[in-house]
């Protein structure tokens, strides 16, 4: 069964350095999403892409996070430099065009200490 | 603006039903989704809702009124395993992001 891909599970990082999460989504999966999730709360969204093109960043603290998706198939999501208040699970997310379910990968979970 | 509010705990039986209910307030109305999610795990999806009325999945059933602004997910024969949360989200248009409500945790005790 076709799963959205992401990397690492967990990742360690002192605040003021530079993080990096990866997602390669299902395939033929236009549109990607990368959600961020504090511990009992719903998932957020941080951005949404429609193939290379990002459709929707309001919610992206572009400061410091950077998103991007070069050939509209795999995405990364970069913080620099990392905070403490961070520390969340980063999911990311695919839906065929034209389809609404989002189909969700395991997440990368990011503690900054 | 995006509200979706559900409550934040429920405990139910072994064997029993439970209602998990769901209000939302959105511009647009595109659908209203049920996803489950256990601890340290990715949600997955269960249910999908864009017509009032009741969907039935096996255990699992949501209801729909626009009108009212309220979904419901409903589980029946709880099992252990269906402890988790179980969160809420609404699409007000059209390849627009799933807006999520903050979850409700349920436990399911012998």
């Amino acid at each position: 069964e076709a799963e959205v891909a992401q990397s690492p599970r967990y990742k360690i990082t002192e605040k003021s350095q530079a993080v990096a999460f990866w997602c390669d989504p299902i395939s033929g999966h236009a549109t990607l999403y990368w959600y961020r999730q504090i511990l009992g709360q719903g998932p957020e969204l941080l951005v949404q892409f429609q193939d290379e093109s990002v459709v929707d960043d309001s919610q992206l603290p572009k400061d410091r996070f950077s998103a991007e998706r070069l050939k509209g198939v795999d995405s990364t999501l970069k913080i620099q430099p990392a905070e403490l208040g961070d520390s969340a699970m980063y999911l990311c997310a695919s839906s065929p065009q034209g389809n609404t379910e989002a189909f969700f990968g395991q997440g990368t979970r990011l503690t900054v200490v | 603006g995006q509200n979706i509010d559900q409550p934040t705990e429920m405990t139910a039986t072994e064997g029993a039903i439970v209602q998990i209910n769901c209000t939302y307030q959105t511009s647009g109305f595109n659908g209203l989704f049920w996803y489950q999610q256990h601890a340290g795990e990715a949600p997955t999806f269960l249910s999908y809702n864009v017509l009032d009325g009741l969907e039935e999945k096996g255990r699992f059933s949501s209801f729909l009124s626009r009108s009212k602004g309220y979904s419901y997910l409903l589980l029946k024969e709880l099992q252990m395993k269906d402890s988790a949360s179980y969160l809420c989200a609404v699409q007000d248009s059209g390849n627009t992001p799933l807006v999520f409500g903050k979850g409700t945790r349920l436990s399911v005790i012998a």
